[in-house]
């Protein structure tokens, strides 16, 4: 069973700050490696794909790495609106696709 | 701009099917895949499955004896058929669009809440 394990499970940071989410997978993968973010009540957003690929309308300050099994999304300096859960997502050789169970990124 | 919106019952009961429905709006169902995530309260994200806009479909290992989906390209929508119910079904579904050359999900409906109950 292919999975995606994200840490920490919770991140308490200050705006301004910079906060780095990790993903990884329990075999290496290709590079279809995505994040989300998720507020509540929201659908997920796409943020990165490709590992490292802003998606369109997503502020530099957001940005992904990583190959073979482990993965990380950096957010530069910490704005207000970015305090949400954040999932990584990856397409398995099966081509079937895999979230991890995500990050929550709180305030501190 | 492509906007997706789902539809069906919010509620249904132990051992039927839950059908819903997702209609594509802005742009053409054609030449991109099409996929159902769903996401129980307080929890994270499953994917169920896609289908391709000429029908071929792939599902999630774990759900697939239950799961069809299927689409319609007249009416611009595709659908989700589960089968067998539960209460571990209970979730929030969201339809997708899957980006072939990228394999992420770029744009999300709202999503829609389904409880499984008598």
């Amino acid at each position: 069973e292919f999975v995606l394990t994200q840490s920490p499970a919770t991140l308490s940071l200050s705006p301004g700050e910079r906060a780095t989410l990790t993903c990884r997978a329990s075999q290496s993968v290709n590079s279809y490696f995505a994040w989300y973010q998720q507020k509540p009540g929201q659908a997920p957003r796409l943020l990165i794909y490709d590992a490292s690929k802003r998606a369109t309308g997503i502020p530099a300050r957001f940005s992904g790495s990583g190959s073979g099994t482990d993965f990380t999304l950096t957010i530069s300096s910490l704005e207000p609106e970015d305090f949400a859960v954040y999932y990584c997502q990856q397409r398995s050789h099966w081509l079937t696709y895999t979230f991890g169970q995500g990050t929550k990124l709180e305030i501190k | 701009q492509v906007q997706l919106q789902e539809s069906g019952p919010g509620l249904v009961k132990p051992s039927e099917t839950l059908s819903l429905t997702c209609t594509v709006s802005g742009g053409s169902i054609s030449n991109y895949y099409w996929t159902w995530i769903r996401q129980p309260p307080g929890k994270g994200l499953e994917w169920i499955g896609y289908i391709y806009y000429t029908g071929s479909t792939n599902y999630n290992p774990s759900l697939k004896s239950r799961v069809t989906i299927s689409v319609d390209k007249s009416k611009n929508q595709f659908s989700l058929n589960l089968n067998s119910v539960t209460a571990a079904d209970t979730a929030v579904y969201y339809c997708a669009r899957l980006v072939g050359a990228s394999w992420a999900f770029d744009l999300w409906g709202q999503g829609t809440m389904v409880t499984v109950s008598s």
